[in-house]
């Protein structure tokens, strides 16, 4: 069955720490992938996407993604995070169509 | 400039009460979408509108129904919440299979 999983529930780091989400998928056929952050109190919102081209997509605020095909991952990543990037992170999958399976989110918290 | 808007942010009911939660899109997009996210979980996809068209998941309770009277508004049309139907709401709205754009949601509790 075609699935999308986030590894981590909760993360937890210092501001100017280096962040990296993974998002790892089960299917083996076309996907479009993306990243959504939902700020607190806020709607979900597009951070980047994948559709085809380099592997490597950057994505609005320093985020940036690498869809790696032979690991069916898309591992979302940022250098240097600011206290403004607590969020819930999801990774998205559409799996040869135009419907979206979620992960079940991460949660991060920077810490001041 | 909200460019998907659902109404009412908050939406309290009574056990087996009909509710509806609105939706409206002002990006003129031809698939709107309703998930239903629990706390803690992955938004679920409940049935989206292909233009006209509704495709409901197999999954999806017969409770859910849904109405898009045109292209700016859609409908969900819960006939008798239970107490597991408390979640938050989520509209979404996208063209074809480009990135959805979700409104706030709608957090719907049940007394």
């Amino acid at each position: 069955a075609q699935s999308v999983s986030q590894h981590n529930h909760h993360v937890i780091l210092s501001e100017a720490a280096s962040l990296e989400l993974g998002c790892n998928y089960s299917y083996g056929g076309t996907v479009n992938l993306f990243w959504y952050v939902q700020y607190p109190g806020q709607h979900l919102q597009l951070l980047l996407k994948y559709f085809s081209g380099d592997p490597l997509v950057k994505g609005i605020k320093g985020f940036e993604a690498e869809f790696i095909k032979s690991k069916f991952s898309f591992n979302l990543r940022k250098p240097s995070v600011q206290w403004s990037d607590t969020a819930e992170y999801f990774c998205a999958v559409a799996f040869n169509d135009y419907k979206l399976s979620f992960g079940a989110g991460t949660t991060v918290t920077v810490r001041a | 400039d909200a460019m998907v808007i659902q109404n009412p942010r908050y939406q309290v009911t009574q056990f087996g009460k009909p509710v509806t939660l609105s939706c409206s899109q002002t990006l003129n997009h031809n698939v709107m979408y309703w998930y239903q996210q629990k706390s803690s979980q992955a938004p679920k996809l409940l049935f989206h509108y292909y233009d006209k068209d509704f495709n409901n998941e197999a999954d999806t309770p017969d409770n859910f129904q849904s109405r898009r009277p045109n292209t700016s508004f859609c409908f969900l049309d819960i006939r008798s919440p239970g107490l597991g139907d408390a979640a938050m709401y989520l509209c979404a709205t996208s063209r074809s299979n480009q990135p959805q754009h979700f409104g706030d949601g709608t957090r719907l509790s049940i007394l």
